[in-house]
Parts: structure tokens; C-alpha cells; sequence
């Protein structure tokens, strides 16, 4: 099966730059999604496509995908970005999650 | 805008079948793809399979022998029925939207709100 590898937390202070990865087998030849979740609520799209933010995101979130990394970029962190991150691809037909990353702004 | 609700029994007894349903508004479900995610308790997301407006299925091998999703289009809905639960299998159940355009690139667009689901005698 395929596995994605996600760092359990990162911590960062406001208005600085919050980098998450997402570790996977050739993951660069795949695209990579994130969804954010806020605590006790539904995840939230945040990154579709490697790069692509849906309607709503804040220009302050980013992605890249290369190699065996996908990496998700928070710009000038607000506290609000507080909430736990999960990235995700396909493999084959399936869909698999990583993890997940605790973002602790502080 | 679209929006997904979940509804369906808070408790299931072990050995039991878990049955939800995911009712769509705001547009049809005969234009897009549907998928069950699941979270447990703590936990991080686990997906469990989707359907295509075609009625076609995937699952998760992992949970293939015992899940079974379908559609309803007549309802704008869509269900989950998970058979043979054990404690393991207790978790918030949330309904998904599946948009793009083809395998590798589709993704979860709206989500419902979750349904809990607690496996217990």
C-alpha cells in the first residue's frame, strides 16, 4: 500500500512562515491535496492540484510538489491557521491520507 | 452552494450493520462523484470509498468485504452501510463531494458536518 508521511506537529510564530511536508513514494509524479481541519469542525480544502487554491483560501497558503515531497506554505501565519493539516493523493484508484500535522502558532 | 448532511443511528451494536445517508442540496448529485471519509476519535482521516454518478463503486481494501455505498438520485442522497462493526469502527462519519476530472486528480471539495458514530453493546 502507499504511504504518505506527515511531521506529527509544527510550531510557528504569528506572521512568520509555516512550511508542512508530506512525504510519499515518487510523490511528485502524483498530485497532492491538503485540507485543513480546525478543531471540532469539518476539514476544509485548502490545496488542490500541488498549487491550486480553491475560492476562499487566503493568497497566503501555497503549495509545491517535487520529488518525493509535497510541501504546504503558510505566509505571514495567523492564529486562526491554528488547526491540523492532512495531505493526500491517489494511488491508482484509491485514496490514501497522511497522517496528519498539528500547526501550533504561538 | 452546495451542502451535505449526514444522518443516521449514533450507536450501532457490535456485529451489527452501520447505516448513514448523505442528503445533497444545492445541486444534483447526478453531476459530480460522492465519497465516505471516516475519522476515529482522536484520529486522523481514513477514506472509506466513493461512488460515481454512474452508481459504479470503490472502497478501500481495507474495508471492501464490509462496506457497500449507493445512490439515490430521485433523494439527492447517497448512504453508507458497514457491516459486521466492532469498536474499531467508531468514528465521525463525514459525507464528501469528489470534483475534477479524472483518477489523480479529484478531490474532496464540501464535506458535511459529521456524524459521530459510537459502536457499543
Amino acid at each position: 500500500s502507499y504511504d504518505l508521511t506527515q511531521p506529527p506537529s509544527v510550531s510557528v510564530s504569528p506572521g512568520q512562515t509555516a512550511s508542512i511536508t508530506c512525504s510519499g513514494d515518487n510523490l511528485g509524479d502524483k498530485y497532492a491535496f491538503w485540507y485543513q481541519q480546525r478543531p471540532g469542525q469539518s476539514p476544509v480544502l485548502v490545496m488542490y492540484q500541488d498549487s491550486k487554491r480553491p475560492s476562499g483560501i487566503p493568497e497566503r497558503f501555497s503549495g509545491s510538489n517535487s520529488g518525493s515531497t509535497a510541501t504546504l506554505t503558510i505566509s505571514g501565519t495567523q492564529a486562526m491557521d491554528e488547526a491540523d493539516y492532512y495531505c493526500q493523493a491517489w494511488d491508482s484508484s484509491t485514496v490514501v491520507f497522511g497522517g496528519g500535522t498539528k500547526l501550533t502558532v504561538l | 452552494q452546495v451542502q451535505l448532511q449526514e444522518s443516521g443511528p449514533g450507536l450501532v451494536k457490535p456485529s451489527e450493520t452501520l447505516s448513514l445517508t448523505c442528503s445533497v442540496s444545492g445541486g444534483s448529485i447526478s453531476e459530480y462523484y460522492w465519497s465516505w471519509i471516516r475519522q476515529p476519535p482522536g484520529k486522523g482521516l481514513e477514506w472509506i470509498g466513493y461512488i460515481f454518478n454512474s452508481g459504479s463503486t470503490d472502497y478501500n481494501p481495507s474495508l471492501n468485504s464490509r462496506v457497500t455505498i449507493s445512490l439515490d438520485s430521485s433523494k439527492n442522497q447517497f448512504s453508507l452501510k458497514l457491516s459486521s462493526v466492532t469498536a474499531a469502527d467508531t468514528a465521525v462519519y463525514y459525507c464528501a463531494r469528489v470534483s475534477g476530472t479524472s483518477f489523480g486528480s479529484l478531490y474532496f471539495d464540501f464535506w458535511g458536518q459529521g456524524s459521530l458514530v459510537t459502536v457499543s453493546s
